[in-house]
């Protein structure tokens, strides 16, 4: 699998957009970017994949760059309840998926 | 719709001995898979199972074993048990197996003394 690369910890501030970014310079092309998060003492929680177009959901929007050696995840308007771990992987859609440290997002009032 | 349990939530157990870890799926999943998460080598992929039978598994030992029933409940063993198995044990269920459309359960949190 690819090695993703994310920074520790970032803060926003509520109702403000989070932009968490993630590298992935040895990205294959059949391997599609995941995005999930772990609020504290809770099970990891999907939020979004892609492979080479941006996507958008309910969730979160998805860029990749044009390259796929780097991505962002939005959150549009941040709220308290994002506060979490968020940790992007890039995988080939089966289960056999490793999170590494991911990026401790704080939101803040 | 109940969302993915596992039990026991906490264990503590001592080195040598065996733990039997239970997760019950979203009804109507057939795919299963466990992970270990811990603070040093974040989560890994332990193993899957769909429609009972083993379908990938990561690179752990032999001690790590599961397997699934016929109503897609599975069940992880962990036979003696080291100080380095103390993890949190999260299960996953999803309807065939895709990342997408897995959902994962609060986990069980291992001590090994």
């Amino acid at each position: 699998d690819a090695k993703t690369t994310q920074p520790t910890s970032m803060d926003c501030a509520e109702g403000r957009a989070a932009n968490l970014p993630c590298n992935h310079s040895t990205i294959s092309g059949n391997e599609y970017v995941y995005w999930y998060r772990q609020i504290h003492s809770q099970g990891p929680q999907y939020i979004i994949h892609g492979l080479k177009n941006n996507e958008t959901n309910e969730m979160a929007s998805l860029i990749i760059t044009e390259d796929r050696k780097s991505s962002t995840l939005i959150l549009p308007h941040a709220t308290l309840r994002d506060t979490a771990v968020y940790y992007c992987i890039v995988r080939v859609t089966n289960n056999d998926m490793r999170f590494g440290a991911g990026t401790r997002l704080t939101v803040k009032p | 719709k109940a969302g993915v349990t596992q039990t026991p939530r906490y264990l503590i157990k001592t080195r040598g001995q065996q733990v039997t870890l239970s997760c019950s799926p979203i009804s109507g999943h057939r795919s299963v898979s466990w992970y270990q998460q811990t603070p040093g080598q974040g989560l890994q992929f332990l193993f899957e199972y769909f429609s009972e039978t083993q379908r990938n598994k990561g690179n752990f030992p032999g001690r790590f074993s599961g397997r699934q029933f016929s109503n897609s409940r599975s069940e992880m063993n962990v036979s003696t048990l080291e100080l380095g198995d103390s993890a949190l044990y999260l299960c996953a269920s999803s309807p065939e197996g895709r990342l997408e459309t897995q959902y994962f359960g609060p986990g069980t949190r291992l001590l090994v003394l």
